[in-house]
Protein backbone atom coordinates (compact mmCIF):
# COMPACT_ATOMS: atom_id res chain seq x y z
CA UNK A 1 0.00 0.00 0.00
CA UNK A 2 1.61 3.19 -1.06
CA UNK A 3 2.32 5.86 1.72
CA UNK A 4 1.75 9.49 1.18
CA UNK A 5 3.54 10.86 -1.41
CA UNK A 6 4.94 14.65 -1.54
CA UNK A 7 6.29 16.24 -4.55
CA UNK A 8 8.78 17.79 -4.91
CA UNK A 9 10.67 17.03 -2.27
CA UNK A 10 13.35 20.04 -2.05
CA UNK A 11 12.52 23.38 -3.67
CA UNK A 12 14.54 26.40 -3.82
CA UNK A 13 12.50 29.64 -4.60
CA UNK A 14 13.09 33.63 -4.65
CA UNK A 15 11.91 36.10 -2.90
CA UNK A 16 8.03 37.06 -4.33
CA UNK A 17 7.96 34.33 -6.14
CA UNK A 18 4.69 31.73 -5.46
CA UNK A 19 5.46 27.88 -5.04
CA UNK A 20 3.06 24.79 -5.32
CA UNK A 21 3.17 22.06 -3.55
CA UNK A 22 1.69 18.50 -4.19
CA UNK A 23 0.17 15.71 -2.02
CA UNK A 24 -1.16 12.38 -2.87
CA UNK A 25 -2.87 10.52 0.02
CA UNK A 26 -3.01 7.10 0.57
CA UNK A 27 -5.76 5.71 -1.45
CA UNK A 28 -9.04 5.96 0.34
CA UNK A 29 -8.41 9.00 2.77
CA UNK A 30 -10.72 11.64 2.14
CA UNK A 31 -8.94 14.03 4.53
CA UNK A 32 -5.34 15.97 3.59
CA UNK A 33 -4.04 18.78 6.11
CA UNK A 34 -1.00 20.75 5.94
CA UNK A 35 1.88 21.46 8.36
CA UNK A 36 4.78 23.84 8.40
CA UNK A 37 7.45 22.52 10.34
CA UNK A 38 10.62 25.52 11.32
CA UNK A 39 12.97 25.27 14.41
CA UNK A 40 11.96 28.52 15.40
CA UNK A 41 8.19 27.29 15.53
CA UNK A 42 8.18 23.66 15.31
CA UNK A 43 5.44 21.81 13.96
CA UNK A 44 2.12 23.94 12.98
CA UNK A 45 -0.90 23.42 11.61
CA UNK A 46 -2.03 25.06 7.92
CA UNK A 47 -5.37 23.51 7.22
CA UNK A 48 -7.38 20.15 6.49
CA UNK A 49 -9.27 19.47 3.27
CA UNK A 50 -12.18 17.19 3.32
CA UNK A 51 -14.37 16.36 0.10
CA UNK A 52 -12.60 19.18 -1.90
CA UNK A 53 -13.42 21.60 0.94
CA UNK A 54 -11.42 23.12 3.57
CA UNK A 55 -12.63 22.33 6.89
CA UNK A 56 -10.04 23.79 8.86
CA UNK A 57 -7.09 26.79 9.02
CA UNK A 58 -4.55 27.32 11.43
CA UNK A 59 -3.41 30.96 11.83
CA UNK A 60 -1.62 31.42 8.75
CA UNK A 61 -1.46 34.63 6.22
CA UNK A 62 -4.05 34.15 3.52
CA UNK A 63 -0.43 33.98 1.00
CA UNK A 64 -1.36 30.18 2.11
CA UNK A 65 -3.77 28.63 0.55
CA UNK A 66 -4.66 25.84 -0.73
CA UNK A 67 -7.15 22.73 -2.29
CA UNK A 68 -8.12 19.71 -2.72
CA UNK A 69 -9.39 17.96 -5.92
CA UNK A 70 -11.99 15.39 -6.45
CA UNK A 71 -9.42 12.48 -6.18
CA UNK A 72 -8.39 13.35 -2.95
CA UNK A 73 -4.86 14.69 -3.76
CA UNK A 74 -4.17 18.14 -2.71
CA UNK A 75 -2.21 20.99 -3.18
CA UNK A 76 -1.10 23.88 -1.37
CA UNK A 77 0.23 27.53 -2.74
CA UNK A 78 2.31 30.05 -1.27
CA UNK A 79 2.30 33.53 -3.08
CA UNK A 80 4.83 36.28 -2.41
CA UNK A 81 7.11 33.99 -0.72
CA UNK A 82 9.56 35.58 2.01
CA UNK A 83 12.67 34.59 3.80
CA UNK A 84 10.46 33.39 6.40
CA UNK A 85 8.60 30.81 4.83
CA UNK A 86 11.54 28.28 4.60
CA UNK A 87 10.38 25.37 5.86
CA UNK A 88 10.10 21.64 6.00
CA UNK A 89 5.73 21.12 4.80
CA UNK A 90 4.28 17.85 5.47
CA UNK A 91 1.24 16.42 4.45
CA UNK A 92 -1.04 14.29 6.08
CA UNK A 93 -4.03 12.14 5.23
CA UNK A 94 -6.84 9.90 7.30
CA UNK A 95 -9.54 8.35 6.34
CA UNK A 96 -12.76 9.71 7.48
CA UNK A 97 -14.41 9.53 11.04
CA UNK A 98 -12.68 10.74 14.06
CA UNK A 99 -10.88 7.82 15.46
CA UNK A 100 -8.18 7.43 13.34
CA UNK A 101 -3.96 9.17 12.99
CA UNK A 102 -2.90 11.08 10.80
CA UNK A 103 -0.36 9.27 8.03
CA UNK A 104 2.18 11.79 7.24
CA UNK A 105 4.56 12.40 3.86
CA UNK A 106 8.03 12.91 3.81
CA UNK A 107 7.48 16.31 3.31
CA UNK A 108 8.47 18.88 0.73
CA UNK A 109 11.69 21.26 1.94
CA UNK A 110 11.24 24.80 0.87
CA UNK A 111 14.65 27.44 0.85
CA UNK A 112 13.34 30.69 0.13
CA UNK A 113 16.41 32.97 -0.91
CA UNK B 1 -6.16 27.43 23.99
CA UNK B 2 -4.20 23.84 23.36
CA UNK B 3 -0.64 23.53 24.61
CA UNK B 4 1.74 20.67 24.39
CA UNK B 5 5.03 20.80 26.58
CA UNK B 6 8.23 18.89 25.72
CA UNK B 7 10.63 19.90 28.36
CA UNK B 8 13.59 17.92 27.66
CA UNK B 9 15.09 19.27 23.84
CA UNK B 10 17.65 16.50 23.78
CA UNK B 11 18.71 13.25 25.80
CA UNK B 12 21.40 11.34 24.85
CA UNK B 13 22.45 7.62 26.37
CA UNK B 14 23.96 5.00 25.48
CA UNK B 15 22.35 1.55 23.95
CA UNK B 16 20.73 -0.42 26.03
CA UNK B 17 19.56 1.94 28.54
CA UNK B 18 16.04 2.84 29.22
CA UNK B 19 14.96 6.23 28.26
CA UNK B 20 11.50 8.11 29.59
CA UNK B 21 10.56 11.18 27.09
CA UNK B 22 7.71 13.46 29.03
CA UNK B 23 5.32 15.52 27.58
CA UNK B 24 2.47 17.61 29.36
CA UNK B 25 -0.46 19.10 28.02
CA UNK B 26 -3.13 21.93 28.30
CA UNK B 27 -6.70 21.91 27.23
CA UNK B 28 -9.92 22.89 27.96
CA UNK B 29 -11.49 20.19 26.15
CA UNK B 30 -13.34 17.56 28.37
CA UNK B 31 -12.69 14.95 25.47
CA UNK B 32 -9.56 14.98 23.14
CA UNK B 33 -6.71 12.71 21.87
CA UNK B 34 -3.31 12.56 22.30
CA UNK B 35 -0.29 10.90 20.34
CA UNK B 36 3.36 10.09 19.81
CA UNK B 37 5.28 10.61 16.67
CA UNK B 38 9.00 9.93 15.83
CA UNK B 39 10.84 11.53 12.96
CA UNK B 40 13.70 10.35 11.76
CA UNK B 41 16.45 12.00 9.77
CA UNK B 42 13.92 11.37 6.71
CA UNK B 43 11.61 13.88 7.64
CA UNK B 44 8.61 11.51 7.75
CA UNK B 45 6.47 11.42 11.08
CA UNK B 46 5.94 8.31 11.65
CA UNK B 47 3.00 7.23 14.01
CA UNK B 48 3.90 5.47 17.45
CA UNK B 49 0.49 5.83 19.56
CA UNK B 50 -2.91 7.26 19.93
CA UNK B 51 -5.09 7.88 23.24
CA UNK B 52 -8.00 9.35 23.99
CA UNK B 53 -8.83 11.50 27.08
CA UNK B 54 -11.32 8.90 28.64
CA UNK B 55 -8.87 5.86 28.49
CA UNK B 56 -6.28 6.11 31.06
CA UNK B 57 -5.00 2.64 30.48
CA UNK B 58 -1.49 2.35 29.77
CA UNK B 59 -0.02 0.13 27.51
CA UNK B 60 3.46 -1.65 26.33
CA UNK B 61 3.88 -2.44 22.95
CA UNK B 62 7.39 -4.33 22.29
CA UNK B 63 9.97 -1.81 23.52
CA UNK B 64 7.99 0.83 23.76
CA UNK B 65 5.44 1.70 26.94
CA UNK B 66 2.67 4.74 27.64
CA UNK B 67 2.20 6.15 30.97
CA UNK B 68 -1.31 8.55 30.28
CA UNK B 69 -2.24 10.52 33.61
CA UNK B 70 -5.11 12.69 33.35
CA UNK B 71 -4.71 14.01 36.82
CA UNK B 72 -1.14 15.54 36.05
CA UNK B 73 -2.39 15.91 32.48
CA UNK B 74 0.89 14.01 31.35
CA UNK B 75 1.61 11.29 28.39
CA UNK B 76 4.98 9.80 28.76
CA UNK B 77 6.69 8.00 26.87
CA UNK B 78 9.17 5.06 27.59
CA UNK B 79 11.90 2.91 25.41
CA UNK B 80 13.44 0.00 27.13
CA UNK B 81 16.57 -1.38 25.91
CA UNK B 82 17.31 1.64 23.51
CA UNK B 83 18.70 0.89 20.30
CA UNK B 84 20.63 2.71 17.99
CA UNK B 85 17.79 2.54 15.21
CA UNK B 86 15.62 4.77 17.88
CA UNK B 87 17.68 7.76 17.23
CA UNK B 88 15.16 10.44 15.87
CA UNK B 89 13.31 13.62 17.44
CA UNK B 90 9.70 12.49 19.15
CA UNK B 91 6.95 14.68 18.86
CA UNK B 92 4.23 14.73 21.70
CA UNK B 93 0.90 15.79 19.69
CA UNK B 94 -2.83 16.42 21.12
CA UNK B 95 -5.99 16.85 19.33
CA UNK B 96 -9.33 18.97 19.48
CA UNK B 97 -12.43 17.74 18.53
CA UNK B 98 -13.32 16.83 14.84
CA UNK B 99 -14.93 19.91 13.33
CA UNK B 100 -18.24 19.14 11.60
CA UNK B 101 -18.60 17.33 8.04
CA UNK B 102 -16.99 14.74 9.29
CA UNK B 103 -13.53 15.96 9.22
CA UNK B 104 -10.52 15.15 11.37
CA UNK B 105 -8.83 17.08 13.77
CA UNK B 106 -5.98 19.01 13.95
CA UNK B 107 -2.66 18.59 15.94
CA UNK B 108 -0.92 20.89 18.41
CA UNK B 109 2.52 19.61 18.62
CA UNK B 110 5.13 19.92 21.17
CA UNK B 111 8.58 20.96 20.43
CA UNK B 112 9.85 17.60 20.09
CA UNK B 113 12.80 15.99 22.18
CA UNK B 114 15.64 14.79 19.99
CA UNK B 115 16.84 11.71 21.21
CA UNK B 116 20.58 10.10 20.45
CA UNK B 117 21.64 6.89 21.05
CA UNK B 118 24.91 5.94 21.06
CA UNK B 119 26.59 2.72 20.78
Amino acid sequence: KAGVTQTPRYLIKTRGQQVTLSCSPISGHRSVSWYQQTPGQGLQFLFEYFSETQRNKGNFPGRFSGRQFSNSRSEMNVSTLELGDSALYLCASSVTGANYGYTFGSGTRLTVV
Amino acid sequence: AQKVTQAQTEISVVEKEDVTLDCVYETRDTTYYLFWYKQPPSGELVFLIRRNSFDEQNEISGRYSWNFQKSTSSFNFTITASQVVDSAVYFCALSDLPSSGGSNYKLTFGKGTLLTVNP
